[in-house]
């Protein structure tokens, strides 16, 4: 089967650094994405990793451990409009498995 | 248009109405792809065309579901017989091939919000 864990709610404090940790199960694998979707808005893709390590863009990163199931998006100097879900998804040959999102909220 | 463009974006029905979605994808973009998003819950997979090739339908939830994709471009969702179960957000992506075989984003519609009284 197939199986996406992540936290339901986040809190951090504009200017922080806030990590949001997602573990997956599958028979298949081939690439893990993290999605931002702010409230009734479509989710916007935001990183996609396929082999180990970290990939860094701007203020957001995401690692990924094929060995573990197990990956993380971290986001640097807070802001407070990235209070929005934050959704992990594992690709197989052709489609996405999401995770049910973790809702971030930046307060002042 | 730039984006992905859905149709309606909200639609109000009574239960045991027939509905149709509509979706419009990036121009070039050969895979298709429809979910369904209900309050606090992840993104469900429903069905995923890509080029010519048989749909994976998979991810339907019931033989009232069904979906085409005209010409390869265009994608209608069909509900027969609508519940109030059926009540959520649709949302449509598409993306330049599938997932597996690069690591090509899907590009998200708006969705449609699809109220079953």
């Amino acid at each position: 089967g197939q199986n996406i864990d992540q936290p339901t709610e986040m809190t951090a404090t504009e200017g922080a650094i806030v990590q949001i940790n997602c573990t997956y199960q599958t028979s298949g694998f081939n690439g893990l994405f993290w999605y931002q979707q702010h409230a009734g808005e479509a989710p916007t893709f935001l990183s996609y990793n396929v082999l180990d390590g970290l990939e860094e863009k701007g203020r957001f990163s995401s690692f990924l451990s094929r060995s573990k199931g197990y990956s993380y998006l971290l986001l640097k100097e807070l802001q407070m409009k990235d209070s929005a879900s934050y959704l992990c998804a594992h690709s197989g040959y052709s489609t996405l498995t999401f995770g049910k999102g973790t809702m971030l909220l930046v307060s002042p | 248009g730039a984006g992905v463009s859905q149709s309606p974006s909200n639609k109000v029905t009574e239960k045991g109405k027939d509905v149709e979605l509509r979706c419009d994808p990036i121009s070039g973009h050969t895979a298709l792809y429809w979910y369904r998003q209900s309050l606090g819950q992840g993104l469900e997979f429903l069905i995923y065309f890509q080029g010519n090739s048989a749909p994976d339908k998979s991810g339907l939830p019931s033989d009232r579901f069904s979906a085409e994709r005209t010409g390869g471009s265009v994608s209608t969702l069909t509900i027969q017989r609508t519940q109030q179960e059926d009540s959520a957000v649709y949302l449509c992506a598409s993306s330049l091939e599938g997932q597996g075989l690069g690591n090509q984003p899907q590009h998200f519609g708006d969705g449609t919000r699809l109220s079953i009284l």
